[in-house]
């Protein structure tokens, strides 16, 4: 069974430049976490999906990050600009979203680095 | 406020040995459920073991066992006989809900980490 898919697995990039990372989740999974992860932390959410509607994006910073999940499946993560504090790993991680406390299933990230 | 906290940064663990990674939490929710990730050096992060706060016995995975203490609000991880494969960072996650089953009580919350470096 394959497994959650993201893209690219490094990016370098300047500050004030913008980025996209791609995601590909397990199929039939219907939930779409974003993670970001900066060096020396656990992951914190970005923003989950449920199908294309988005159900928590409470700690996302909307005046340089959006995500969209337009038909349900895939999603993109994308920052503009990027600022030097976005350097961190990017996980996606997808579940089937229909019971309480199913566990997450992790793509392998993209690694942001700004300079 | 810190809802899941790790305090020890790293550890050392002669193979073979057991090791035990602290984690406590902080939840006025009577419904939550906790969680133990590997991450490894390639970055994916690894489901290991669950323990719902309704649940009576401690849960236990092959190698891995939590020792739940619901009074302490205490969830550590137990790895009996360490591989070197074992060497990783670990994390304790955990989920609130008020009950209700649907998908936006699944998100985890998780803590900053323990990295394990087993010695052979």
């Amino acid at each position: 069974e394959a497994g959650v898919a993201q893209s690219p697995r490094y990016k370098i990039i300047e500050k004030r430049q913008s980025v996209a990372f791609w995601c590909n989740p397990i199929s039939g999974h219907a939930t779409l976490y974003w993670y970001q992860q900066i060096l020396g932390q656990g992951p914190k959410l970005l923003i989950q999906f449920q199908n294309n509607g988005v159900v928590d994006d409470s700690q996302l910073p909307k005046d340089r990050f959006s995500a969209e999940r337009l038909k349900g499946v895939d999603s993109t993560l994308k920052i503009q600009p990027a600022k030097l504090e976005d350097s961190a790993v990017y996980l996606c991680a997808s579940s089937f979203g229909t019971v309480k406390n199913e566990k997450l299933f992790f793509g392998s990230g993209t690694q942001l680095s700004v300079l | 406020a810190q809802k899941i906290t790790q305090t020890q940064p790293g550890m050392f663990v002669q193979e073979k040995e057991a090791v035990t990674l602290d984690c406590t939490y902080d939840t006025s929710d009577p419904s939550y459920g906790l969680f133990w990730y590997k991450q490894p050096s390639s970055g994916e992060m690894i489901f290991l073991i669950y323990q719902g706060s309704y649940d009576q016995q401690n849960a236990t995975e092959g190698r891995y066992s939590l020792n739940f203490q619901k009074a302490r609000k205490s969830a550590n991880l137990v790895i009996s006989a360490s591989q070197l494969g074992d060497s990783a960072m670990y994390f304790c996650a955990m989920r609130e809900g008020r009950g209700l089953i649907k998908a936006a009580g699944n998100k985890l919350t998780f803590g900053g980490g323990t990295r394990v470096l087993v010695k052979p």
